[in-house]
């Protein structure tokens, strides 16, 4: 595998179940990023995570809670989602957290919650 | 703050016409970067370019270009003899500088092209 990886790419869930976002990079990088895509709006960062410590969280509900188990792996775990959270959510890694630093992207995951 | 304006929501072209994605960004620091991603139907974010803000030449990689202009703060990228599989929504991005904030890009709503044969 190359690049950035994440699974599952679509998933479905109702508002009580609880899930988790798989993203895993092979480029060597230590810094590791959370972003949601909503129809007709912006890239949203919500989570940033440079050596495995968070150094942001964009104002984004509890009900999204990330891990960081080390520089390569980064989950999103859900519970009691709503139907406003369905979005494609994208991981991108760089290799730090400076602004000359590129973050590449993953694939996404497409949440559609019931 | 930060904000990057992409004004064209959707282009539709035919095939092998030239194409120009206009990018225009505000911004308060002297210092900064922009970038351009493709997104292609599969949804992932593919990086296409990366410049500073130091750095006013314009850039050509095969039937891409770029147009960095500072003194109207404009990012424009030209696709030329476009394809069908040029076909995606295309960002253009500003990454914040100093502080502590330095990763933190600035996204545009993004450009839908349609190539068509």
């Amino acid at each position: 595998e190359t690049g950035v990886t994440q699974t599952p790419r679509h998933l479905v869930m109702g508002m009580t179940n609880k899930k988790s976002l798989k993203c895993e990079q092979h480029l060597g990088h230590n810094a590791m990023y959370w972003y949601k895509q909503s129809a007709k709006k912006p890239l949203e960062l919500m989570f940033v995570y440079s050596l495995e410590e968070r150094v942001e969280n964009n104002s984004v509900p509890s009900r999204f809670s990330p891990e960081c188990p080390n520089s390569s792996h980064l989950f999103l775990h859900l519970h009691t989602l709503q139907p406003e959270d369905s979005a494609l959510y994208l991981c991108a890694s760089s290799s730090g957290v400076v602004r000359t630093d590129t973050q590449y992207f993953g694939p996404g995951t497409r949440l559609t919650v019931l | 703050a930060q904000k990057v304006t992409q004004a064209q929501t959707e282009i539709s072209v035919v095939e092998k016409e030239d194409v120009t994605l206009d990018c225009v960004y505000e911004t308060r620091d002297t210092t900064y970067y922009l970038f351009w991603y493709k997104q292609p139907p599969s949804g992932e974010l593919v990086f296409l370019i990366r410049r500073n803000s130091f750095d006013e030449q314009n850039e050509i990689s095969g039937r891409y270009s770029w147009n960095f202009q500072k003194s109207t703060s404009s990012f424009n990228f030209t696709i030329t003899a476009s394809q069908v599989v040029d076909s995606a929504v295309y960002f253009c991005a500003l990454s914040e500088g100093g502080g502590g904030s330095n990763y933190k890009l600035t996204f545009g709503k993004g450009t839908l092209l349609t190539v068509n044969p």
